[in-house]
């Protein structure tokens, strides 16, 4: 079947410091792959997206790359701010499936200056 | 305007009540769906609809009712609220003639707690 893993916060970050969330994910088609945002309460908000392998995906200084030999897309970001508190999710769509969306429970990012 | 409205934006009721959630978007896109986000679950598909004719069961939909009015309106219902059922609905669209990158974008969110 497809699902999503994603790895488990909350995450609390110094301001400018490096963050990385993992990502891995089956699927049973060949999928394309998302990370969504929500801000403190929001919805949530597309923040990049890749649909081949390979493809990096990049938004607002994060970047997340189609790996589909680890089947994994990490998401990335070089100096975080405090603006980026939110929950992140990964998350997943496949064809086969009518593009239904299957997604992780969320990270939780908290960046304190 | 937001393109994905969604009200009530926050409901308290009692187990046992009829409570309907609706949606409305102005995106003008066939496909809508309903969440259902818990801590710790993220978020699960309860229902989906295709077009105004087409609706099928996600991952969770005991316990839930959906109907699709129109092409922009998509409305759930619960026949009879439980506790458990206390959560935050999202509502969601999707444009399918966006493949292979298709995006799903979000209403703001409906908090239900039942009591």
């Amino acid at each position: 079947g497809n699902s999503v893993t994603q790895m488990e916060g909350p995450v609390t970050l110094s301001e400018e410091a490096f963050l990385t969330i993992n990502c891995t994910y089956t699927a049973t088609g060949y999928p394309s792959l998302f990370w969504y945002v929500q801000y403190p309460g929001e919805g949530l908000q597309l923040l990049l997206k890749a649909t081949k392998a390979d493809d990096k995906g990049s938004n607002k200084g994060f970047e997340a790359t189609y790996r589909k030999e680890t089947t994994s897309f990490h998401l990335e970001k070089g100096s975080v701010q405090v603006s980026d508190s939110a929950v992140y999710f990964c998350a997943l769509s496949t064809r086969d499936t009518g593009n239904q969306f299957y997604f992780g429970t969320g990270t939780s990012l908290t960046v304190i200056p | 305007d937001a393109d994905v409205t969604q009200t009530p934006r926050n409901r308290i009721t009692k187990t046992g009540k009829r409570i309907m959630l609706e949606c409305s978007q102005t995106k003008g896109h066939d496909r809508m769906y309903w969440y259902r986000q818990d801590p710790g679950l993220g978020l699960r598909l309860i229902y989906y609809s295709f077009d105004v004719k087409d609706i099928n069961k996600g991952e969770i939909s005991d316990g839930y009712s959906v109907s699709r009015q129109a092409q922009a309106k998509f409305s759930l219902s619960l026949e009879s609220a439980i506790p458990n059922q206390t959560a935050l609905y999202f509502c969601a669209t999707s444009d399918p003639s966006g493949y292979p990158t298709d995006t799903q974008y979000f209403g703001p969110g409906t908090r239900l707690t039942v009591l």
